[in-house]
This record gives structure tokens, sequence and C-alpha cells, in this order.
């Protein structure tokens, strides 16, 4: 596509619920970044994936977030008992190789509310 | 452990006027530095990439220095517009070279 594209742009679910977020990056990147964003906050480093592997997973918060990209394309984002604390814009970034001074690109983010 | 902050949180001003947002960071041995910007309930988009042996680098009316001795970058934008109200935030890579770190933004509001 023409760029990184995330869904569901919103999401509410109920505390204790099972989410998933998805990310189709930019067609052959093979570098992905997933980020958090809470409001007024710079967005958090979640988990890097080089191809299928997560190549850094060391910013997810505990073992509740936990995310694949089997194919090496989509990614998807799973958080298991939501808390309200997960409420926040959760992000998806591609770059082409995942070298440190390529530009990332960003999606517009899915907007997850646990009530 | 790389940490980024920025100053001010936020920023008023007139059109046509120059202005300055600063930006510090802990660790000065960084791979580079970035600039974004991100526009309400958007994602963040690129503006300038300053290499660790640059000092500067601009693009159109955006100019971004880096001094690593001192920890700090700057990003000047001149004769601002309204079209230029957004958040910038800027970041840098952690020693691994895997995650940026992004400070808190500056949210710049430009009046016509």
């Amino acid at each position: 596509g023409a760029g990184v594209s995330q869904t569901p742009s919103n999401k509410v679910t109920e505390k204790g619920k099972y989410v998933e977020l998805r990310c189709d990056p930019i067609s052959g990147h093979t570098a992905l970044y997933w980020y958090r964003q809470s409001l007024g906050q710079g967005p958090e480093f979640l988990i890097y994936f080089q191809g299928t592997g997560a190549a850094d997973d060391s910013g997810l918060p505990n073992d509740r977030f936990f995310a694949v990209r089997p194919e090496g394309s989509v990614s998807t984002l799973k958080i298991q008992r939501t808390e309200r604390g997960d409420s926040a814009v959760y992000l998806c970034a591609s770059s082409l190789n995942g070298h440190i001074d390529e530009k990332l690109f960003f999606g517009s983010g899915t907007q997850l509310s646990v009530l | 452990k790389q940490e980024v902050t920025q100053i001010p949180a936020a920023l008023s001003v007139p059109e046509g006027e120059n202005l300055v947002l600063n930006c510090s960071f802990t660790d000065s041995a960084i791979y580079n530095l970035q600039w974004f910007r991100q526009d309400p309930g958007k994602g963040l988009t690129s503006l300038l990439l300053i290499q660790s042996s640059q000092r500067e680098q601009t693009s159109g009316r955006l100019n971004a220095s880096l001094d690593k001795s001192s920890g700090r970058s700057t990003l000047y934008i001149a004769a601002s517009q309204p079209g230029d109200s957004a958040t910038y935030l800027c970041a840098a890579y952690n020693q691994a070279g895997t995650a940026l770190i992004f400070g808190k933004g500056t949210t710049l509001s430009v009046s016509s």
C-alpha cells in the first residue's frame, strides 16, 4: 500500500477482555515497530521486528502484551486481560531495512479505550 | 539510558514569526537525532534526520542543529504559518540502535 495502515482506528473494550491490533506496513519494508502513546506523552517503544522475528521486545510492559509477524509483513499486537491503564494510542511504523539512518513511516494509530 | 527532553511544552506565536524549539538528550553517544511532526489524530511524519557527524540539516523553512557535546538539538522554523501548527517531537536511538526514544513534544500554535 501507499503507507502504513492500522486497523481498527478506534477500539473500545471492557476491562479484562482480549484485543488484537493490526498493522500493515509499507510493502517491502522489513523493519516494523510498535509504539504506545499516552495523552501528552511522546511515543513509547514496545517492540521491533526485523522480518518475522522480534529483534527487540524490551519495551513490552508485561506478559499480557504479545506481538507477531508470521510472514514478515502484517503484524498483530495482542493484549490479554486488558486494564484501564492500557488505554492509549498504539502506533505502528516501518522502515525499509531497519538501518538507523532510514526514515520511519508511521501509521495513524489505533486509539484503544479500556472501560 | 537515553532520555530526551523538550522545552517548551507549548508555544503560541503569530504568523510570520521565526521560532526555535529545543531538545536535549542525556547520552551524547547518539547515532542520529530525528525531528517529527504530529498532527492531531495522526501518526508521525519524519521532518529531519541529523546524523551524529553532522551539525545541521535543512529542509525548506526548517533547520535543525545538533550539538552532541552539550546534548542539545534545536529546530528552527522560519516565517511560521498557521499550517505549521502541530506537535513537534525529537527522538534519539537507544544504545542498541533498535528503538527511538522520544521527548514529550512541543505543541505549536501559529495564529493568523
